[in-house]
């Protein structure tokens, strides 16, 4: 079965420190992947996504995240966070070609301390 | 303002007692689909929809039921609840073509159910 793994389930930041997320997928073929955000008390929105072309993909709020084939990584990456960037972060993948559903993994908090 | 809504945000219920969860969007997606969130698990898909009266199971769909009779709205029913149901659930819808996602999915605001 596919699925995703975040590997850390809690990060403690403080601002301006740098910041990269594990993501790794278990799927042989090509894929769709993308970065969701839950801040506290809303619901879940896109951070970025890759479906094809440059595996370095920009996303809002100064995120980028590289897919890397060979390691089937996903990491999220902010070289400088903030306190507004408190939040649980979701990686998820479909399979391209036959995208019917999306499989999430298990997320990771991130607070950053002011 | 291009949404998806889901009611009631809140809802407290007792074991076996049926209940349905609304789902609706304005976006004219083909594809729509229910998750529910729990902690350490992640977002787990229920069931999903390809369009207008298709429907598929998704990774835990024991317990519920959905239906499509229109493209806007998706409704979750749960005949018979029961404790382990306690969850944030979500609806979801996007894009789709020949069946398949196409693009980003957008989330309902989610629904907070307790099942005592």
């Amino acid at each position: 079965a596919q699925s995703v793994s975040q590997h850390n389930h809690h990060v403690i930041l403080s601002e301006a420190a740098s910041l990269e997320l594990g993501c790794n997928y278990s799927y042989g073929g090509t894929v769709n992947l993308f970065w969701y955000v839950q801040y506290p008390g809303q619901h879940l929105q896109l951070l970025l996504k890759y479906f094809s072309g440059d595996p370095l993909v920009k996303g809002i709020k100064g995120f980028e995240a590289e897919f890397i084939k060979s390691k089937f990584s996903f990491n999220l990456r902010k070289p400088s966070v903030q306190w507004s960037d408190t939040a649980e972060y979701f990686c998820a993948f479909s399979r391209s070609g036959s995208a019917r559903q999306l499989t999430f993994g298990s997320g990771t908090q991130l607070t950053v301390l002011p | 303002e291009a949404q998806v809504t889901q009611n009631p945000r809140y809802l407290i219920t007792v074991t076996g007692k049926k209940l349905t969860v609304t789902c609706s969007q304005n976006m004219n997606h083909e594809y729509m689909s229910w998750y529910r969130q729990d902690p350490g698990l992640g977002l787990r898909q229920i069931y999903y929809s390809m369009n207008v009266e298709v429907t598929d199971k998704g990774d835990v769909p024991e317990g519920y039921k959905v239906s499509r009779k229109e493209k806007r709205n998706f409704p979750l029913i749960l005949e018979s609840p029961s404790p382990n149901q306690t969850s944030l659930y979500f609806c979801a819808s996007s894009k789709g073509n020949r069946g398949l996602i196409t693009d980003t999915q957008y989330f309902g605001p989610g629904t907070r159910l307790t099942v005592l």
